[in-house]
């Protein structure tokens, strides 16, 4: 998982601002996805991309985007849409071994509400 | 759609004991399940994972058993140190195109020295 960077570490963002969250990957893994953690909570799903130029929408996707334009990046932006995007956000990278794909994440953004 | 529940949600534990985390699974098709440490404030970290063929794998300290009749999984920590604290993260994989994981809510597990 050391070549999975996320930028900033921290964030903070104005009311009715939209921010990106920079994803980078060196692994040559295909897909790629964003998760969202909240404070004593699991990992939901935001969305995830299985090949480039191509992604879904995962459990929550809604006042997020994301592009996928390169197999080494995958961008999340945080739309004004999104009322509570406190969160730590997570960015994960898979390779596929046989039937199963193995996730590692990155060190994640914190991202404040101003 | 597959759904994991975990339990405990939290777990203290004094040094040297056991640990022991459940998970379950809703989705008979699923085939894949990895455990992931996560310390306060950092990444997800993978420690072991299994495959639905196999019934257990270990390492060294750390094992996991899966029970596909019953659709449950668990991760047992033997000779916990403090080093040990941290949040515990079962996941299952949907066996469909997308390979998603679906994750549990997560146990907090406390070693007291």
């Amino acid at each position: 998982d050391g070549g999975i960077t996320q930028s900033p570490k921290y964030l903070f963002r104005k009311e009715g601002q939209n921010v990106t969250l920079s994803c980078e990957q060196n692994l040559n893994h295909d897909a790629m996805y964003w998760y969202r953690q909240d404070p004593g909570q699991g990992l939901r799903l935001i969305y995830y991309s299985q090949i480039v130029n191509d992604f879904q929408k995962g459990d929550i996707a809604e006042g997020y985007s994301v592009s996928r334009e390169k197999k080494e990046s995958f961008p999340l932006t945080v739309t004004s849409a999104q009322k509570n995007p406190t969160a730590f956000y997570l960015c994960a990278s898979s390779i596929r071994r046989g039937e199963q794909e193995t996730q590692y994440f990155g060190p994640g953004t914190r991202l404040l509400v101003l | 759609g597959e759904n994991v529940e975990q339990h405990p949600s939290t777990l203290s534990v004094q040094e040297g004991d056991s640990a022991v985390i459940k998970c379950t699974y809703s989705d008979s098709a699923s085939n894949y399940f990895p455990w992931y440490k996560q310390e306060l404030g950092k990444r997800p970290q993978l420690i072991i994972d299994i495959r639905s063929n196999v019934g257990e794998k270990k390492d060294q300290r750390i094992a996991v058993t899966l029970n596909k009749t019953a659709k449950h999984f668990s991760l047992h920590i033997t000779e916990t140190q403090p080093e040990d604290s941290a949040v515990y993260f079962c996941a299952a994989s949907l066996r469909d195109s997308s390979y998603k994981l679906i994750f549990g809510s997560g146990t907090r597990l406390l070693v007291r020295p």
